[in-house]
C-alpha cells in the first residue's frame, strides 16, 4: 500500500471550490506530518504551494493566492488542498508530499480539470 | 534569485551509463541539501537521492540503490548523478530541487529537469 494516495482526477466549475485529498497509509498518522502540496502543469516543474501541520504552523508559498489553503482530518487520516473560487488557471495536477523514514514521499497526483 | 540548471539527459541503450549534472546559482550551495527527483512519461513524482550540504549524509531510493550514486562540487555550486546499469523503467524527466531540512524537509526550488530516454 502507498504512503499517500490521491484521487487520479477530480473536475470543478469556475468559482467552485475544490478539495484535493491526500490520504496517509494506516500507521502513518497524520498528525505527525507536515503535509506540502504543489501544483504542477504541462511541461513546467511543480511550484510549492503551500504546507499545513496545524491551524497554527502552516506555511503559504510565496505569491500563492490565499484562496489556497491546506488542513488535515484527523479521522480520515489526510490531508486536503481546499481551492476556492477556481479559475481555469488552476487546472493543474496537484501533489502531496511528506517526509518520511528519511525520505521524501509524493502522493501518486491529482489532475484538476476546471470546466 | 534561485536557479537550478539541469544538464546531460539523453538517450542511452539499457545497460548503459550517464551522468547528470545541476548547475545552481542564487544561493549558498553548500547550506542546502540536494535532491534528485525524476518523473516518468505521464507519472507522477518519485524521489530518488539527497545529498546533505557536506555529503556527509546521502540516501537513494530503492528503485536506484547501488546503480545510482549522487554527488556534488560544491566550489563549483554543481550536484550530479551518475547513472549506471540503466533501465527501459528509468526513463524519465530528472529534476534538480533544493531541500530544507530546517523547515520540515520543505522542497522549494526545482530546475526546469533533464529527459532521459533509455531504449534500444
Amino acid at each position: 500500500q502507498a504512503v499517500l494516495t490521491q484521487p487520479s482526477s477530480l473536475s470543478a466549475s469556475p468559482g467552485a471550490s475544490a478539495s484535493l485529498t491526500c490520504t496517509l497509509r494506516s500507521g502513518v498518522g497524520v498528525e505527525t506530518y507536515r503535509v506540502f502540496w504543489y501544483q504542477q502543469k504541462p511541461g513546467s516543474p511543480p511550484q510549492y504551494l503551500l504546507s499545513y501541520k496545524s491551524d497554527s504552523d502552516k506555511w503559504q508559498g510565496s505569491g500563492v493566492p490565499s484562496r489556497f489553503s491546506g488542513s488535515i482530518d484527523a479521522s480520515a487520516n489526510a490531508g486536503t488542498l481546499l481551492i476556492s473560487g477556481l479559475q481555469s488557471e488552476d487546472e493543474a495536477t496537484y501533489y502531496c508530499m511528506i517526509w518520511h523514514s528519511s525520505a521524501w514521499v509524493f502522493g501518486g497526483g491529482t489532475k484538476l480539470t476546471v470546466l | 534569485q534561485v536557479h537550478l540548471v539541469e544538464s546531460g539527459g539523453a538517450l542511452v541503450k539499457p545497460g548503459g551509463s550517464l551522468r547528470l549534472s545541476c548547475e545552481a546559482s542564487g544561493f549558498t550551495f553548500s547550506d542546502y541539501y540536494m535532491i534528485w527527483i525524476r518523473q516518468a512519461p505521464e507519472k507522477g513524482l518519485e524521489w530518488i537521492s539527497y545529498s546533505s550540504g557536506d555529503s556527509t549524509y546521502t540516501n537513494y531510493a530503492d528503485s536506484v540503490k547501488g546503480r545510482f550514486t549522487i554527488s556534488r562540487d560544491n566550489a563549483k555550486n554543481s550536484l550530479f548523478l551518475q547513472m549506471d546499469g540503466l533501465r527501459a523503467e528509468d526513463t524519465a524527466v530528472y529534476y534538480c530541487a533544493r531541500g530544507l531540512r530546517f523547515f520540515d524537509w520543505l522542497i522549494d526550488y526545482w530546475g526546469q529537469g533533464s529527459l532521459v530516454t533509455v531504449s534500444s
